[in-house]
């Protein structure tokens, strides 16, 4: 069971570049979101998305795109890449949580690292 | 203003020896979930343990316990006989009800466990 995949591992983008990253997941779950995490400091949630079809902003969305076209595929676009871009992004999935207990853990991919220069 | 206040920005405990990781937070609904996320030095987040808000007893998860104090809106992470593997970034988190599952982090404890 491969849980979250995320591809690149690793990128180096030039400023004004864009580029995408891809999210799957083969644990059919419904709740798909994208972390950003800047040196030294928490995750900050980009977007997320409960469903096919279904996306919304998170904390910080500016300078992202993302679509859900399917129940496994949750792809992060960057356009016009910045230095302020700079930082390792998580993927992460999970079940809705619909009451008490530890329903709606995320399960995380192992995160992209992206250097804009 | 912050809804996840980890105060501790590095930590250090001795080889076996016990260790507590602040998490305090700010929420009004009712019904919320408080988790606490691993990150070593390879980068990955590992799921340590869970605590909801109605939940009467603390968590506990092998060596790792949750001291839940609601009143006082903490949710503080306990370490029991700490190894050197236990050496890594410490996230607690909250998931508030109504907000598709969505977890807010804290800014992270780093631990350093020595011999």
């Amino acid at each position: 069971n491969a849980g979250v995949t995320q591809t690149p591992k690793f990128r180096i983008l030039k400023i004004g570049q864009s580029m995408t990253l891809q999210c799957a997941q083969d644990m059919n779950h419904n709740y798909m979101y994208w972390y950003r995490q800047d040196p030294g400091m928490g995750l900050k949630l980009i977007y997320y998305s409960v469903g096919a079809g279904i996306t919304d902003k998170g904390e910080v969305p500016n300078g992202y795109n993302v679509s859900r076209s399917t129940t496994e595929d949750f792809p992060l676009r960057l356009e016009l890449a910045a230095p302020s871009q700079t930082s390792v992004y998580f993927c992460a999935s999970s079940y809705p949580h619909l009451g008490g207990g530890p329903d709606g853990e995320l399960f995380f991919g192992e995160g992209s690292r992206l250097t804009v220069l | 203003a912050q809804k996840i206040t980890q105060t501790q920005p590095g930590m250090f405990v001795q080889e076996k020896e016990a260790v507590t990781l602040d998490c305090t937070y700010d929420t009004s609904d009712p019904s919320y979930g408080l988790f606490w996320y691993k990150q070593p030095s390879s980068g990955e987040m590992i799921f340590l343990i869970y605590q909801g808000s109605y939940d009467q007893q603390n968590a506990t998860e092998g060596r790792y316990s949750l001291n839940f104090q609601k009143a006082r809106k903490s949710a503080n992470l306990v370490i029991s006989a700490s190894q050197l593997g236990d050496s890594a970034m410490y996230f607690c988190a909250m998931r508030e009800i109504g907000t598709a599952s969505k977890l807010t982090f804290g800014t992270g404890t780093r631990l350093q466990v020595t011999l």
